[in-house]
């Protein structure tokens, strides 16, 4: 099946320790993106790419980091510098960086500190 | 931001009827905008888009308006099922963001039979 793929679905993570989200796409779509929701609110975005070995900071990227080496792939770090992380991260792609259409979602990993 | 005057965080209709979701986008210069549906615990599912050259879309059973003279985006369901109960984004893009989506706060959507 053609899709993303988010892993792990649930994340635990003690205060001060960097965690890697997962996410992979076979669509073979160029741009990626992740973004951050809390209960209640809407998706606020952290990063995107919009082609291998470039990316671009979104409006809450502080306390994130990203890397695209493979145009399938899209980690996101979440690090000890993040004062709150605790929320649900959604990985997304689309298919044309030049053309706008619609983004295709993961389905999520709910990440809580403890 | 949105307009609180125009968006509504919840709500509830009965099965059968038609319902409207608003959203105020925030940028004038956005050129295009999309429609998701997020039920609780998922990722958001595409429902229909719309370029800033049309002011209206129709998919199976919703209609997308636009009106850019006061920057207002709504979603039309017709014969709204239970199915239909989830949280509705819309979200608009600007050149500023590349091709990034950006969204507005949502509305819960509760369908009752």
């Amino acid at each position: 099946d053609g899709g993303i793929t988010q892993s792990p679905k649930y994340l635990f993570r003690k205060e001060g320790q960097n965690v890697t989200l997962s996410c992979e796409q076979n669509l073979n779509h160029d741009a990626m993106y992740w973004y951050r929701q809390d209960p209640g609110q809407g998706l606020r975005l952290i990063y995107y790419s919009q082609i291998v070995n470039d990316f671009q900071k979104g409006d809450i990227a502080e306390g994130y980091s990203v890397s695209r080496e493979k145009k399938e792939s899209f980690p996101l770090t979440v690090t000890s510098a993040q004062k709150n992380p605790t929320a649900f991260y959604l990985c997304a792609s689309s298919m044309n960086p030049e053309v706008n259409t619609e983004a295709f979602f993961g389905q999520g990993t709910r990440l809580t500190v403890v | 931001g949105e307009s609180v005057g125009l968006h509504l965080p919840t709500l509830s209709v009965q099965e059968g009827d038609n319902s409207i979701i608003n959203c105020a986008y925030s940028n004038s210069a956005s050129d295009y905008f999309i429609w998701y549906k997020q039920e609780s615990g998922k990722g958001p599912q595409f429902i229909i888009d719309i370029r800033s050259n049309m002011d209206k879309r129709q998919g199976q059973r919703v209609t997308v308006l636009l009106n850019k003279t006061v920057k207002h985006l709504s979603l039309q369901i017709a014969a709204t099922q239970p199915g239909d109960s989830a949280v509705y984004f819309c979200a608009e893009n600007y050149a500023q963001a590349g091709t990034a989506l950006i969204f507005g706060k949502g509305t819960t959507l509760s369908v009752s039979s």
